[in-house]
């Protein structure tokens, strides 16, 4: 199965400053690479993900960097807002003949001050 | 419409109660999801749908039974819950091919007393 880790557990940084969470997988054969946020009390919404045929996608400030070699992922979040804390969860799924089971990480604990 | 609903949003029940859980899509999506999230912790994968099909269990005790009556109904039926059950349970869809977007719902916060 997939193993996933992610770091920092927890990264406070300053309204207009940059933050970079990275995860790294164990399975190979993994081809998506997902980002969820889930602000309090509310539900996980995929907010950027990726696949194996690319090494970067970028959505106005929100980034996804992939190394297939290393097997890990980044987010990427630039010029960070109050509205950026949340939690963020990196999700790989597990290979399976159908339905993606998702393996989340720990999470990382966004904080952003203003 | 990209809305998965769970119904309740609050529940309480007793040790000795039997409650479900409904969780409803309109996106044709074909795999339906259960997960519990204990406070400060990632989503756990209880139950996996296939098709209507029940494809994956995590070895999840048999106080919760799963039921897929359509492809855009899924309940969680719970009977005889533990304290330790109270958590957030999410439900969510995708169209379950690798590499698609797993929509969830707000969940149900549940609270065994």
């Amino acid at each position: 199965g997939e193993n996933v880790e992610q770091h920092p557990s927890t990264l406070s940084v300053q309204e207009g400053d940059s933050a970079v969470i990275k995860c790294t997988y164990s399975d190979s054969a993994s081809n998506y690479f997902p980002w969820y946020k889930q602000e309090l009390g509310k539900r996980p919404q995929l907010i950027i993900d990726i696949r194996s045929n690319v090494g970067e996608k970028k959505d106005q400030r929100i980034a996804v960097t992939l190394n297939k070699t290393a097997k890990h992922f980044s987010l990427h979040i630039t010029e960070t807002q109050p509205e950026d804390s949340a939690v963020y969860f990196c999700a790989p799924p597990e290979i399976m003949e159908y339905g993606n089971k998702l393996v989340f990480g720990a999470g990382t604990i966004l904080r952003v001050k203003s | 419409d990209t809305e998965v609903t769970q119904t309740p949003k609050h529940l309480v029940m007793g040790m000795t109660n039997k409650k479900s859980l409904k969780c409803e899509q309109h996106m044709g999506h074909r795999a339906m999801y259960w997960y519990k999230q204990k406070a400060k912790k990632p989503p756990e994968l209880m139950f996996v749908y296939s098709y209507e099909k029940l494809s994956i269990n995590e070895s999840v005790p048999s106080r919760f039974s799963p039921e897929c009556p359509n492809s855009s109904l899924l309940n969680l039926h719970l009977h005889a819950l533990q304290p330790e059950d109270s958590a957030l349970y999410l439900c969510a869809s995708s169209q379950g091919t690798v590499g698609t977007e797993a929509f969830f719902g707000q969940g149900t916060r549940l609270t065994v007393v």
